[in-house]
């Protein structure tokens, strides 16, 4: 079955590091994204990705990293620069161009990450 | 003023009865929109979708839109305690990028 695969589905962080969340779809969709979701804030964009070896920041850039090495993975990395970094982190395909204004996206199953 | 305004609720309803859940958005230029259903801890799935004014109709479900008030709604017909979730509405606003409303709680209750 195709989908998106997201791991680990929970995560504990220390103070002061960094940690990465993966990404793998086998949708064969040319675009990815990451989200954060917080209660009461609804989906914030961190970076997307619309080819391989190319990415944009979103609104929530800071403190995060990623790389877009091949088609199917687009891990985020959480770095110690992100201070409030505790949250619900989606992450989510397309088909990318027009036609996701009929297709949307797929989304993962999530990673929560907590700092402990 | 954010492009797509949602309620987050939580809204509260028994079994049985119409729920309507709604967006308002600011660019009058927008002109697909979609629904998503968020269960607890899991990603959100894409409900359904609609393309600029009327409704369109899946089972239990009916969009909305209404372009001349720049307002978006989703009904859902006889609720059941399955679909309890969080529902995001989503406008396509081109560049590539869905923007999506902070999403509604809906709890129904047996």
């Amino acid at each position: 079955d195709g989908g998106i695969t997201q791991s680990p589905k929970y995560l504990f962080r220390k103070e002061g590091q960094n940690v990465t969340l993966s990404c793998e779809q086998n949708l064969n969709h040319d675009a990815m994204y990451w989200y954060r979701q917080d209660p009461g804030q609804g989906l914030r964009l961190i970076y997307y990705s619309q080819i391989v070896n190319d990415f944009q920041k979103g609104d929530i850039a800071e403190g995060y990293s990623v790389s877009r090495e091949k088609k199917e993975s687009f891990p985020l990395t959480v770095t110690s620069a992100q201070k409030n970094p505790t949250a619900f982190y989606l992450c989510a395909s397309s088909i990318g161009g027009a036609s996701d204004r009929d297709y949307g996206y797929t989304f993962g199953s999530g990673t929560r990450l907590t700092v402990v | 003023q954010k492009e797509v305004e949602q309620d987050p609720g939580p809204l509260s309803v028994p079994e049985g009865a119409i729920v309507s859940l709604n967006c308002t958005y600011s660019n009058s230029a927008f002109q697909y929109f979609m629904w998503y259903r968020q269960y607890s801890r899991k990603g959100p799935e894409l409900l359904m979708y609609t393309y600029s004014s009327g409704n369109k109709e899946d089972g239990r479900f009916t969009a909305q839109v209404d372009k001349s008030s720049k307002y978006i709604s989703l009904f859902i017909r006889d609720s059941q305690p399955s679909d309890s979730a969080t529902y995001l509405c989503a406008i396509w606003g081109g560049y590539n990028k869905l923007i999506f409303g902070a999403g509604t709680r809906l709890a129904v209750h047996p």
